[in-house]
């Protein structure tokens, strides 16, 4: 079984610094995924970033990257020169090859508010 | 390029009454097709996925069902609403092409019942 663990319910930031939100996984497969969404509170899950658990480089997607260290079991997202639109809940999720099936597995989610 | 639309946006029932939530997708052929149901403050709960047309797997045992009438069409139903049915309901599809298997996810669907 898969398990995602979010351990910040909530971040402040101000605009323009950078941000790390936490994501820690547990599995036992040895080919997974990892995904970060983000949801706006319009409701919609917005696909942010991507980490395959063979990928020797860390992803970056523009203002996101993903810091992926595997022998910690850590995909921590993080966000440069935070904007006011960054606001948002932010979900870590992960998807497993070796028997998962279709699944994604979600985190709880943390809270970010981006301030003036 | 692919779209997914959900429908209704939002809907609110009375218990007991029947459900019938629709996703369609664009833009692309044999999607897998996902249905998830987020509780207020909470992550998404895989509820049933789909690889193709009439094959649907059930994650989470309750009283709601779906099914999947055509490639790009996928519906969640229940024939009576019980008050935990209450939730926000995101429709999701993939590609089995795409390296990550990445999940796109509609605009979802707010439901209340009452």
């Amino acid at each position: 079984a898969q398990k995602i663990t979010q351990t910040q319910p909530g971040m402040f930031v101000q605009e323009k610094e950078a941000v790390t939100l936490d994501c820690t996984y547990d599995t036992s497969d040895q080919s997974y995924g990892l995904f970060w969404y983000k949801q706006p509170s319009s409701g919609e899950m917005i696909f942010l970033i991507y980490q395959g658990s063979y990928d020797e480089q860390n992803a970056t997607e523009g203002r996101y990257s993903l810091n992926f260290q595997k022998a910690r079991k850590s995909a921590n997202l993080v966000i440069s020169a935070s904007q006011l639109g960054d606001s948002a809940m932010y979900f870590c999720a992960m998807r497993a090859w070796g028997g998962g099936g279709n699944k994604l597995t979600f985190g709880t989610g943390t809270q970010l508010k981006v301030e003036l | 390029s692919q779209t997914i639309h959900q429908w209704p946006a939002t809907l609110v029932q009375p218990v007991g009454s029947p459900l019938s939530l629709e996703c369609t997708v664009e833009g692309t052929s044999n999607p897998n097709l996902y249905w998830y149901r987020q509780a207020a403050g909470r992550g998404l709960q895989l509820l049933f996925y789909s690889v193709g047309i009439g094959q649907i797997s059930s994650e989470v045992p309750q009283n709601l069902s779906a099914s999947r009438p055509q490639d790009r069409q996928f519906i969640l139903s229940s024939k009576k609403l019980l008050l935990s049915d209450s939730g926000f309901y995101l429709c999701a599809w993939s590609n089995e092409g795409q390296k990550s298997d990445t999940q796109y996810f509609g605009p979802g669907t707010r439901l209340t019942v009452l």
